[in-house]
């Protein structure tokens, strides 16, 4: 089955300076892939998403690339702010099967 | 995108005993999901909540423990059943909406005494 993994574990970025998240699948198959942000005491949100044939989606100072090739996809957050601090989720979907998600990241904004 | 209204959103439950957690979608939505997530890691599926039949459990979960209903396609039980303080964790319900994305209600964070 599919497996992701997620790098790095914890982060720590200054206050308005850029975050990024790694994650690497393992099933060529797979062809949807979302990022989800989890507060503390709350559910994961969906905050990004991408498919197989797209390369890069962006949404304001969030965006994701994926490299098909080399089978990773990465969450890029620009001119990071404190309410950016959580812990983030990758996860890969191939077809009708299940998400399988990454071991989570982390991310603390420094103000 | 799909709200989902789960509760309760936590309790303290003796071992023993049995929970039963709600999940209310604001629309009809095919796909139903039950997630565990113990603290500080990742989320692992416990079974597909299927309307008008039994649910999918994946490796590891079985009915009798986490017995699961879906008598329509906007609403789902998870129960916890027979509880020991390993079953402290949090619960998730989800649901899939249009276009593959799956949303999360704000999950229930359970303590087992």
């Amino acid at each position: 089955g599919e497996n992701v993994e997620q790098h790095p574990s914890t982060l720590s970025v200054q206050e308005g300076d850029s975050a990024v998240i790694k994650c690497t699948y393992s099933d060529s198959a797979s062809n949807y892939f979302p990022w989800y942000k989890q507060e503390l005491g709350k559910g994961p949100q969906l905050i990004i998403d991408i498919r197989s044939n797209v390369g890069e989606k962006k949404d304001q100072r969030i965006a994701v690339t994926l490299n098909k090739t080399a089978k990773h996809f990465s969450l890029h957050i620009t001119e990071t702010q404190p309410e950016d601090s959580a812990v983030y989720f990758c996860a890969a979907k191939v077809g009708n099967e299940k998400l399988t998600f990454g071991t989570g990241t982390r991310l603390t904004i420094i103000p | 995108s799909a709200v989902i209204s789960q509760k309760p959103s936590r309790d303290i439950c003796q071992r023993g005993t049995s929970l039963t957690i709600q999940c209310q979608v604001d629309s009809q939505v095919t796909m139903m999901f039950w997630y565990r997530q113990q603290p500080g890691q990742s989320l692992t599926l416990i079974a597909t909540a299927n309307q008008g039949s039994e649910a999918t459990y994946e490796s590891g979960f079985v009915i009798d423990k986490f017995p699961i209903s879906r008598p329509n396609l906007t609403f789902s039980t998870l129960t916890v059943s027979n509880m020991s303080p390993e079953d402290s964790s949090i619960y998730l319900c989800s649901a899939q909406g249009p276009g593959e994305k799956l949303f999360f209600g704000s999950g229930t964070q359970l303590s087992v005494l």
